[in-house]
């Protein structure tokens, strides 16, 4: 299996329900970003959490960092139909002179509304 | 600001024909990325350009596939004698300093090859 895998790889859930995605990659990294990808504004950056820290928030949206289990998660809280996309992670495992980041294959969110 | 634009949206090929895609990214942005998305996959990464260092080409899938990035702004990516495997969504990404920094991505181009 490739670096940056989400589970679960679709949810449908009712709106104002809470949604969590979860992220597992293999090798050090140096941060994981969260991205969302719908039709009407592409692929955007959600948020950036470092290797050395553990948990960030911004807006409804919390995230985690497990360094030792390798995992993240997204949470976004409170969902509205809106927030039905696809959600990747992505790794940086990249090196002086090397470049590694890598997209999982995403997470599809469906909210009903 | 402009964010990063793509052109052409669409591009619709024979099989066999070369094709150019371009990608402005945003100004002053050092780094520039290029990937592809397959339907309803992931980002495959394709090639990274730093700055002035030489780019990484480590994602390319083959030899007809080149890009180039001149004086440090737009970019072209060039798939020769297209295959229809090549279909997919092609994504130019720029960010400030690199992989440390968020990616900003444009619209993408959407290729098909016929």
């Amino acid at each position: 299996s490739q670096q940056g895998e989400e589970d679960p790889q679709a949810l449908s859930i009712q709106e104002g329900e809470n949604a969590t995605m979860n992220c597992s990659y293999k090798t050090s990294i140096n941060n994981l970003q969260w991205y969302r990808q719908n039709s009407g504004r592409g692929l955007v950056h959600l948020i950036l959490i470092r290797s050395n820290e553990r948990e960030k928030h911004s807006g409804r949206l919390r995230v985690t960092l497990d360094t030792s289990k390798k995992s993240s998660s997204l949470l976004i809280t409170a969902s509205r139909a809106a927030d039905t996309a696809s959600y990747f992670c992505a790794t940086d495992a990249s090196t002086s002179g090397t470049y590694k980041y890598i997209f999982g294959t995403g997470t599809r969110l469906k909210v009903l509304a | 600001g402009a964010g990063v634009s793509q052109s052409p949206s669409n591009k619709v090929t024979e099989k066999g024909k070369d094709v150019e895609l371009r990608c402005d990214p945003i100004s002053g942005h050092t780094a520039l990325y290029w990937y592809r998305q397959s339907l309803g996959q992931g980002l495959e990464f394709l090639i990274y350009f730093q700055g002035n260092s030489a780019p990484d080409k480590s994602g390319l899938p083959s030899d007809r596939f080149s890009a180039e990035r001149t004086g440090g702004s737009v970019s072209t990516l060039t798939i020769q004698r297209t295959q229809q495997e090549d279909s997919a969504v092609y994504l130019c990404a720029s960010s400030p300093l690199g992989t440390r920094n968020e990616q900003f991505f444009g619209p993408g181009t959407r290729l098909t090859v016929l």
